[in-house]
């Protein structure tokens, strides 16, 4: 059975700081891993990840892959209230389903 | 572009009646279309893929004759929750994956959120 793993469950810092959330996996023919944000909707779509070592960067936010290891890491660097979310994690596998996995994500709380 | 929608965004309605939800995919058409259910403080669990012009897939434990899919065009799948009882009440998310992408990328839509009283 896949299982996507997310840690910490939550955490709370102070505006400015550097967070580090962390997703591992166990999946049958991996194919990608995505990472969402939720806030009090649905999901928005964040990063998705194929190939190790490659870091993908979108502002203050950036994540890698390591395939080898089978996890990844979502940095969010001087952090602000605004990134207060649940942020998720999912893998997909490979074949035409194309189904994904979640974690139970990690809620993030900024605080002033 | 990948925008989703959905509607209503919420419904309450009374047990045993039936209620439908909408999800399109409003800038692009979308082969597969995927149905999901959060409950408070939970992940996304996968309900069943939809597939256009064929019978969805539902995972292990979810009820096809209580929850039915129809993909009838590129743009529109429906859920039908039939005979809704307290229990189904939950956050109702569908995705689109883009095209034939076979990296698994979907997008969301905003989310029904369904209250049985």
């Amino acid at each position: 059975e896949d299982k996507v793993v997310q840690s910490p469950l939550s955490l709370v810092v102070h505006e400015g700081d550097t967070v580090t959330l962390n997703c591992s996996y166990e999946v049958t023919n991996f194919r990608s891993l995505l990472w969402y944000k939720q806030e009090k909707k649905a999901p928005t779509f964040l990063f998705m990840l194929t190939s190790s070592g490659i870091e993908k960067k979108s502002g203050r936010l950036s994540s890698i892959l390591d395939k080898k290891e089978l996890f990844s890491i979502l940095n969010i660097t001087a952090t602000q209230t605004g990134d207060s979310a649940v942020y998720l994690c999912a893998v997909g596998r490979g074949g035409t389903a194309s189904k994904l996995t979640f974690g139970t994500g990690t809620r993030l709380q900024v605080t002033l | 572009g990948a925008v989703v929608s959905q509607h209503p965004s919420w419904v309450i309605c009374k047990s045993g009646t039936s209620v439908k939800i909408e999800c399109r995919s409003l800038d692009f058409q979308a082969t597969t279309m995927f149905w999901y259910r959060q409950f408070p403080k939970q992940s996304l669990m996968l309900m069943a893929t939809s597939n256009e012009g064929s019978k969805a897939t539902y995972e292990q434990g979810v009820e096809k004759d209580k929850f039915l899919i129809n993909h009838a065009s590129l743009t529109l799948s429906t859920l039908t929750v039939t005979s809704a009882h307290p229990e189904d009440s939950s956050f109702y998310i569908c995705s689109a994956r883009v095209g034939d992408s076979s990296y698994n990328e979907q997008f969301f839509g905003p989310g029904t959120r369904l209250t049985v009283l």
